[in-house]
């Protein structure tokens, strides 16, 4: 039972435009989200997180919006860089309860 | 800067041998977690532990079991490794509360023949 789903495997790019990974929930008890990055060979690392009170959270090139009606949750990279080419684990989690379910992950590729 | 290091970066084991994965982080966080990474599965939580001495199964916790003696280590083990077995193991930690991320360590590429 995947709770949280990624159904984009995989998502390439232009360097310089925009990049959008979508990510999608079905527990309605999740309220609070994160996307994590990792490298090949290294542990995701966190990257931007957003609470369910609000609907945006933006962090430089890094914006996450979050559509509580429709259980969907988008990154949003602008301007996409070589640099981010990596794979892009969605989570979430309940609030007071530490465990945290994971997305299968889009492999993004931003090619100069 | 919160520091979780796994003893192994790669490691390869023979079936039936019983395995090891060790975990320690630096910045005495409540929780640990093992999780791990195949593709096309994502990450998926084997265990965690949110206090010494105290664990709770995750999603996938059959075949494996854990350890936490010491608030800073937590240790997988893999009572009778199998093929299936073999994967990507992750170690995190995370402070208690809502909005806590978790920090992960570099990861243990474990392959089982």
């Amino acid at each position: 039972d995947q709770q949280v789903k990624q159904n984009s495997p995989s998502l390439s790019v232009q360097e310089g435009r925009i990049s959008i990974l979508n990510c999608d929930y079905t527990n309605s008890m999740f309220d609070y989200f994160l996307w994590y990055k990792k490298y090949p060979a290294e542990g995701p690392t966190f990257l931007i997180s957003i609470s369910s009170i609000k609907d945006k959270n933006e962090d430089g090139r890094f914006t996450v919006f979050l559509n509580k009606s429709a259980k969907h949750l988008s990154l949003h990279i602008v301007p996409s860089q070589p640099g981010d080419s990596a794979v892009y684990f969605c989570a979430a989690k309940t609030g007071g309860y530490q465990k945290v379910t994971f997305g299968t992950g889009t492999k993004l590729q931003v090619i100069p | 800067d919160v520091k979780v290091t796994q003893s192994s970066r790669y490691l390869v084991k023979r079936t039936g041998e019983k395995v090891f994965l060790e975990c320690v982080q630096d910045m005495d966080h409540e929780n640990m977690f093992w999780y791990r990474q195949d593709p096309g599965l994502g990450l998926r939580l084997i265990y965690f532990s949110y206090d010494v001495k105290m664990k709770e199964k995750g999603d996938i916790p059959e075949g494996y079991s854990v350890s936490r003696e010491k608030k800073e280590r937590f240790s997988l083990i893999l009572e009778s490794a199998s093929t299936n077995q073999t994967s990507m193991y992750l170690c995190a930690s995370s402070l208690t509360g809502s909005y806590a991320e978790a920090f992960f360590g570099q990861g243990t590429r474990l392959t089982v023949v």
